[in-house]
């Protein structure tokens, strides 16, 4: 079984549409992320849940709204998306929620083209 | 300046050679770091992570870290075409480097 499943894997959308990505981890973990990869290889955190409660929010637009229903899913929602959020989109988990700590644990990304 | 900076690369190496990578980070405050691995079209994986000063080894892979001079290096002994990849540095679990893609040539 995949340890953080994230869905859609691949997603092509047109500018200004509404899209979801859904994550979900079976690990037991505390503290799930949202991560940006964008083209140069940039790997950057969007936000961070712990026990669904949001504790880190890094300068995203509010376009981009993530939803924690419980501590296994974060779920990533982005209103009237731009050409510039074409990226890979990584789900993670881990079991802390301290910055300094242990390791995160990477879903298997979400490609996201606008077109 | 940014907080976690990696030598950019590309870095290309014959098989059987050592291959090392170098990452700087800001925070003098960081106490936890990290080596991730990403193939093309991958996610990224741990493979390694230090915490104290000085060597730690694991494999052909071995992590040094010096929180006075603020960097930490990554060397892989007896390069394998399957090290070929993107690594990434990673202080802590929020701020990664740009990742330095190394390329093993048979």
């Amino acid at each position: 079984d995949t340890a953080v499943s994230q869905t859609p894997k691949y997603l092509v959308t047109q500018m200004g549409n509404d899209k979801s990505i859904k994550c979900e981890q079976n690990l037991g973990h505390d503290t799930m992320y949202w991560y940006k990869q964008d083209s140069k290889k940039f790997l950057k955190i969007m936000f961070s849940y712990n026990n669904k409660e949001l504790i880190i929010n890094e300068t995203v637009p509010n376009r981009f709204s993530p939803k924690s229903p419980d501590k296994a899913h974060l779920n990533l929602h982005i209103n009237s998306l731009e050409l510039g959020d074409s990226a890979v989109y990584f789900c993670a988990s881990s079991p802390q929620d301290r910055v300094d700590g242990n390791t995160i644990y990477f879903g298997e990304g979400s490609w996201l083209t606008v077109v | 300046q940014k907080e976690v900076e990696q030598n950019s690369g590309p870095l290309s190496v014959p098989e059987g050679a050592i291959a090392s990578l170098n990452c700087t980070y800001s925070d003098r405050g960081s106490q936890s770091f990290f080596w991730y691995r990403q193939y093309s079209g991958k996610s990224p994986e741990l493979i390694m992570f230090i915490y104290s000063n000085g060597d730690k080894e694991d494999g052909r892979f071995t992590a040094q870290l010096n929180k006075a001079s603020q960097y930490v290096s990554l060397l892989i002994r007896d390069s394998q075409p399957s090290d070929s990849a993107t690594y990434l540095c990673a202080v802590r679990k929020l701020s990664f480097g740009a990742g330095t893609t190394v390329t093993v040539r048979a």
